[in-house]
């Protein structure tokens, strides 16, 4: 059975920082793109970031370059996401995704970031 | 990356067609054929429907189907079921980058 399990979420203060985690199994985690997706509060989905099946090339949203960084661990089967300068507008869920092609064939449930004083 | 354009709500009745809207440019949806839709239900993640414009995922029912023309994608859903009412959420590839839709919340009447 495909799973992906987000951990990390929390509370933190503006400017703090936090670093998400998604821990892979049921399927090759080394054949897949990975994708961090985040959904504000009654809001829709956005895609944040992704990074490529060797860990060798990423890319960003715009909204999030040079604050966030996506990295992998392949062996471990573990995707990152380190969050840096955190603003009340990064209050989401964030949803780690496996990207089959361009979709994003799984996903995991989620996990809320919080970013308050 | 601005956003794709969906309509916020769409509804049928149980047996009917509905088709839902997804518009955006020759950035993202007009330049590659790689529109995905997304299925999600409140507190739930998102579930893929459509990958590439028209295929369907293993699992998903024949009664989801997928277009394009030009830049603007589209998802049917025919003979609307109770449980098809969702979020349904477009997403394009645009070169580096990735861009959802805002949503549309399907209503089965």
């Amino acid at each position: 059975e495909v799973q992906l399990v987000e951990s990390g979420g929390a509370l933190v203060q503006p400017g703090g920082s936090l670093r998400l985690s998604c821990a892979a199994s049921g399927f090759t985690f080394s054949s897949y793109w990975m994708h961090w997706v985040r959904q504000a509060p009654g809001k829709g989905l956005v895609w944040v970031s992704r990074i490529n099946s060797d860990g060798s090339s990423t890319s960003s949203a715009d909204f999030v370059k040079g604050r966030f960084t996506i990295s992998r661990d392949n062996a471990k089967n573990m995707l990152y996401l380190e969050m840096n300068s955190l603003r009340a507008e990064d209050t989401a869920v964030y949803y780690c995704a496996a990207g089959d092609g361009h979709a994003k064939k799984y996903w995991g449930q989620g996990t809320l970031v919080t970013v308050s004083a | 990356q601005s956003a794709l354009t969906q309509p916020p709500s769409a509804s049928g009745s149980p047996g009917q067609s509905v088709t839902i809207s997804c518009t955006g440019t020759s950035s993202d949806v007009g330049g590659y054929n790689y529109v995905s839709w997304y299925q999600q239900h409140p507190g739930k993640a998102p579930k893929l429907m459509i990958y590439e414009v028209n295929k369907r995922p293993s699992g998903v029912p024949d009664r989801f189907s997928g277009s394009k023309s030009g830049n603007t994608a589209s998802l049917t859903v025919s003979g609307l079921q109770a449980e098809d009412e969702s979020d349904y959420y477009c997403s394009s590839y645009a070169g580096r980058s990735w861009v959802f839709g805002g949503g549309t919340r399907l209503t089965v009447l």
